[in-house]
């Protein structure tokens, strides 16, 4: 079974500075996507970017990028230019290509933003 | 506006009274899931349809049911709820393998 493990329950970033959530995943297969999704205090869980496995370029929108290190099983996002919208949590997910009828979510990580 | 949508929000019942929250999605999409999100364990599936009377366990299924009589709806009933199903439940739909999920506003569930 495919896990996601975020070793960093919580982070903090000063406003306008960069920060990078980390996240690491276990699977045996080759097809799959990778997901930031973002949860304020509102709850509303929100798309933040997407990776296919099979893209070797990193997957960017606007201030957010990935590291994505497919031998080494990492996905990180890059926050950069921190704004204190930001300040949320922040999950990481995986989905099989074959069997892609769920997302296996990391435990998620804090992120606060300091002004 | 495409969304997906789940009521109640919030909901505090007793031990054993048989509740539904309801989920309807209109983006037309094949794929439906509940999910339950707890500190420290992020948000685990319970069940997942993948099409119309098409329904399967996810990882957490005991003590939940669903159905998907149409498209759109994925209902989740809890028949007796028990206090360790308190949690906060999402229901989520999206069009296909690969692609990203959509959630609903999550239903903040306490059991008493």
């Amino acid at each position: 079974a495919q896990t996601v493990t975020q070793s960093q329950p919580e982070m903090s970033v000063q406003e306008a500075e960069t920060v990078t959530l980390s996240c690491t995943y276990d699977t045996s297969e080759s097809d799959y996507y990778l997901f930031w999704y973002k949860q304020p205090p509102s709850r509303q869980m929100i798309l933040v970017i997407r990776q296919e496995a099979y893209k070797q370029q990193n997957a960017t929108e606007n201030r957010f990028s990935v590291n994505f290190q497919k031998a080494a099983k990492s996905f990180s996002l890059k926050i950069s230019d921190s704004q204190l919208g930001d300040a949320a949590m922040y999950f990481c997910a995986y989905r099989s290509g074959t069997y892609g009828n769920k997302l296996v979510f990391g435990a998620g990580t804090i992120l606060r933003v300091k002004s | 506006e495409a969304q997906v949508t789940q009521n109640p929000r919030y909901l505090i019942t007793v031990t054993g009274k048989k509740l539904t929250v309801t989920c309807s999605q209109n983006m037309n999409h094949e794929y439906m899931s509940w999910y339950r999100q707890d500190p420290g364990l992020g948000l685990r599936q319970i069940y997942y349809s993948m099409n119309v009377e098409v329904t399967d366990k996810g990882d957490v299924p005991e003590g939940y049911k669903v159905s998907r009589k149409e498209k759109r709806n994925f209902p989740l009933i809890l028949e007796s709820p028990s206090p360790n199903q308190t949690s906060l439940y999402f229901c989520a739909s999206s069009p296909g393998r690969g692609t990203e999920a959509f959630f609903g506003q999550g239903t903040r569930l306490t059991v008493v």
